[in-house]
C-alpha cells in the first residue's frame, strides 16, 4: 500500500555515530521532503528537494544533510549524532492534484531515532 | 513563530459524538488548507482539504468549515467512532513559498466506546 519507504523504522545508536536514514518513493514524484516530528507531535520541515541535484533547508534548522542524486531516493545523513537529534523523521513526496492543483503529500511511516 | 495554531492539543469524545478541532492562521497568502490523519506507527495521510474560495467541504463524516475573514478553519467529525482515534494535523500552504506545507501542532483524538 505504501509507495514511499523509509528505513530503518527504528534506530538506537550512541553519541558521535554517523547515521543515514533512507527514503525511497516509487511514484516518480519530483518533490520530496523531510519533516521532524518531536514527541509533542508537531511536524517541522527540515529539508526539501524539487528535483535531482536540488536541495534546500527547511524552516527548522537541522544539523542533518540530504542529497538527491536520483528522483526516487532522498537520504538524510547525520555525521555525528547527539541526544538532541532524538526524534521521529518523516519523509514525504508530493505530486500536483489534478482537481485542486495543490501538492498532495504522501508520507512514509517514519524513522524513529534514539541517540543515547 | 507558529504560523498555524491548532487546538485543542488532545480531545476525548464518546462514540457517536461530534469531534471538533480548530486551526487559526495569520498569513493571508495561504491558499490551500489540508487536514492529515496519523495513526500510531504510521505517517500522516491526507484526510480532506479545502481552498479559501469555499466555506465548507464535506466528505462522508468529515467536514471542514472555513472562515476566511476570521482566518480560521475547523474539522468536524460527525458520529465519531473508535477507529477515528488518531492524531489530526491541520496545515496550510503558501503559494509564494514554493508550495510548502506549514503544519499545526496536532490534536490527539480519542473516541471512547
Amino acid at each position: 500500500e505504501a509507495d514511499i519507504y523509509q528505513t530503518p523504522r527504528y534506530l538506537v545508536i550512541g553519541t558521535g555515530k554517523k547515521i543515514t536514514l533512507e527514503c525511497s518513493q516509487t511514484m516518480g514524484h519530483d518533490k520530496m521532503y523531510w519533516y521532524q516530528q518531536d514527541p509533542g507531535m508537531e511536524l517541522h520541515l527540515i529539508h526539501y528537494s524539487y528535483g535531482v541535484n536540488s536541495t534546500e533547508k527547511g524552516d527548522l534548522s537541522s544539523e542533518s544533510t540530504v542529497s538527491r542524486i536520483r528522483t526516487e531516493h532522498f537520504p538524510l545523513t547525520l555525521e555525528s549524532a547527539r541526544p538532541s537529534h532524538t526524534s521521529q523523521y518523516l519523509c514525504a513526496s508530493s505530486a500536483r492534484d489534478g482537481l485542486s492543483g495543490a501538492n498532495v503529500l504522501t508520507f512514509g511511516a517514519g524513522s524513529r531515532l534514539t541517540v543515547l | 513563530q507558529q504560523q498555524v495554531k491548532q487546538s485543542p492539543q488532545s480531545l476525548i469524545v464518546q462514540k457517536g459524538g461530534i469531534s471538533i478541532i480548530n486551526c487559526a492562521y495569520e498569513n493571508t497568502a495561504f491558499d490551500y488548507f489540508p487536514w492529515y490523519q496519523q495513526f500510531p506507527g504510521k505517517g500522516p495521510a491526507l484526510l480532506i482539504a479545502i481552498r479559501p474560495d469555499v466555506s465548507e467541504k464535506k466528505e462522508g463524516r468529515f467536514t471542514i468549515s472555513f472562515n476566511k475573514s476570521a482566518k480560521q478553519f475547523s474539522l468536524h467529525i460527525m458520529d465519531s467512532q473508535p477507529g477515528d482515534s488518531a492524531t489530526y494535523f491541520c496545515a496550510a500552504r503558501s503559494g509564494n513559498q514554493g508550495g510548502k506545507l506549514i503544519f499545526g501542532q496536532g490534536t490527539e483524538l480519542s473516541v471512547k466506546p
